[in-house]
């Protein structure tokens, strides 16, 4: 079976430092990766997704980033943190050719 | 890109009555149709889903229904417990990787 692990799970910033969310999916391979944001009692928002090691797409310009290093392996960075950027992280996952994702359980990143 | 729209954004029911959220979209070429449910704290997670050749789809009290033509489906919750009480969440599929996601809806079982 398929699972996916996400961390760290709780995290506390200061503005300015920088930032480094991991994923990984085991049980597959190929999968589409996804990181979403979620700010508090807000939906969720989509920010990278990639179909391939090296392969990343950004759909909200801001000071995030994302790679893609090894098939089943996502990160999230950032250089500097602002305090804009608190929120509940999601990686996800679906097969190449699926249409389900299924999340990780998150990570509550706070700004301070 | 997809805009997509939840309503309503908070819904409260009796115990036992049945609830109902509905979701719109823009993207004509959506093929399918998921609800996610997401528990406080917690990770979003799949609760059911149609695909654009289906019309309705049940799974115990649990049902989704799709009107292509209207751009619209809709999650239907019957004989509602306690346990239902969550954030649903709509994500018509835009193009061949993206869920959109809708705002949400709180729903709220009232003993």
């Amino acid at each position: 079976s398929q699972t996916i692990h996400q961390w760290p799970a709780t995290l506390v910033q200061p503005v300015g430092s920088p930032l480094s969310l991991e994923c990984t999916v085991e049980g597959t391979s190929n999968p589409n990766l996804y990181w979403y944001r979620q700010a508090a009692g807000r939906g969720l928002q989509l920010l990278f997704y990639s179909v391939g090691i090296g392969q990343i797409s950004s759909e909200v310009p801001q000071n995030l980033s994302a790679s893609r290093p090894q098939d089943r392996q996502f990160i999230l960075s950032s250089k500097k943190l602002l305090l804009s950027d608190s929120g509940f992280y999601l990686c996800a996952w679906s097969w190449s050719s699926g249409n389900t994702i299924y999340f990780g359980e998150g990570s509550w990143l706070t700004v301070v | 890109g997809e805009n997509v729209e939840q309503h309503p954004s908070t819904l409260s029911v009796q115990e036992g009555d049945s609830a109902v959220i509905k979701c719109t979209y823009s993207d004509s070429a959506s093929n399918y149709f998921p609800w996610y449910k997401q528990e406080l704290g917690k990770r979003p997670q799949l609760i059911i889903d149609i695909r654009s050749n289906v019309g309705e789809k049940k799974d115990q009290r649990i049902a989704v229904t799709l009107n292509k033509t209207a751009k619209h489906f809709s999650l239907h919750i019957t004989e509602t417990q306690p346990e239902d009480s969550a954030v649903y969440f709509c994500a018509p599929r835009e193009g061949a990787q993206k869920l959109v996601f809708g705002q949400g809806t709180r729903l709220t079982i009232n003993p």
